[in-house]
């Protein structure tokens, strides 16, 4: 299993451009996020996905559009890139249902916007 | 909505020494505390959660305390090593959703 895998690695993008980042999963995991990494904020939520077809927002969904057309892809897109959205993008997965379950993450998408 | 405040942001102890780091909660709904670990250039990894039903889980080396009361969770690293040198980030469950809402983070140097 390859588990959770991101595309691209890197990406440097000119401010006004747009892009996708993809995410796939392996793991017939229902529930899937992304999240940026920006030094000494933590990992913050962008949008996230209970299931194929649906989507919703997060701590900081500005800027950023999703979709989540087949269970195992969740598409994280940038419309129009400014320089705050510089960061290191993670998507992630866990298990549906009521109970806590563990969120495995992809290696990250390094994105630099100039 | 949850809010996640953890600490120290930077922790450096001589290697076979104890680390701790500490991280508060501010819902009382929130009923799952897990703990993961990022090295230099790499995905976070869960190490280790905790339940709001149980108040300290141990695995090895690293142990978690949780304090419902208030609302305080913290990891304990014994005997550390300098593979132990990472960001550790806390995380709380909000109550009801599968949302995690994460810690800063606290970046651990351990020395030989």
């Amino acid at each position: 299993n390859a588990g959770v895998t991101q595309t691209p690695k890197f990406r440097v993008l000119k401010t006004g451009q747009s892009m996708t980042l993809l995410c796939a999963q392996d793991m017939n995991h229902e529930y899937m996020y992304w999240y940026r990494q920006d030094p000494g904020m933590g990992l913050r939520l962008i949008h996230y996905s209970v299931g194929e077809g649906t989507t919703a927002k997060g701590e900081v969904p500005d800027g950023y559009n999703v979709s989540r057309l087949k269970k195992q892809n969740f598409l994280l897109g940038l419309e129009s890139a400014a320089p705050s959205q510089t960061s290191v993008y993670f998507c992630a997965s866990s298990y549906g249902g009521q109970g806590p379950s563990e969120q495995y993450f992809g290696p990250g998408t390094r994105l630099t916007v100039t | 909505g949850e809010n996640v405040e953890q600490h120290p942001s930077t922790l450096s102890v001589q290697e076979g020494d104890s680390a701790v780091i500490k991280c508060t909660y501010s819902d009382s709904a929130s009923n799952y505390f897990p703990w993961y670990k990022q090295e230099l250039g790499k995905r976070p990894q869960l190490i280790i959660d905790i339940r709001s039903n149980v108040g300290e889980k141990k695995d090895q080396r690293i142990a978690v305390t949780l304090n419902k009361t208030a609302k305080h969770f913290s990891l304990h690293i014994t005997e550390t090593q300098p593979e132990d040198s990472a960001v550790y980030f806390c995380a709380a469950r909000e109550g009801g959703f599968q949302k995690l809402v994460f810690g800063t983070g606290t970046r651990l140097l351990v020395s030989p």
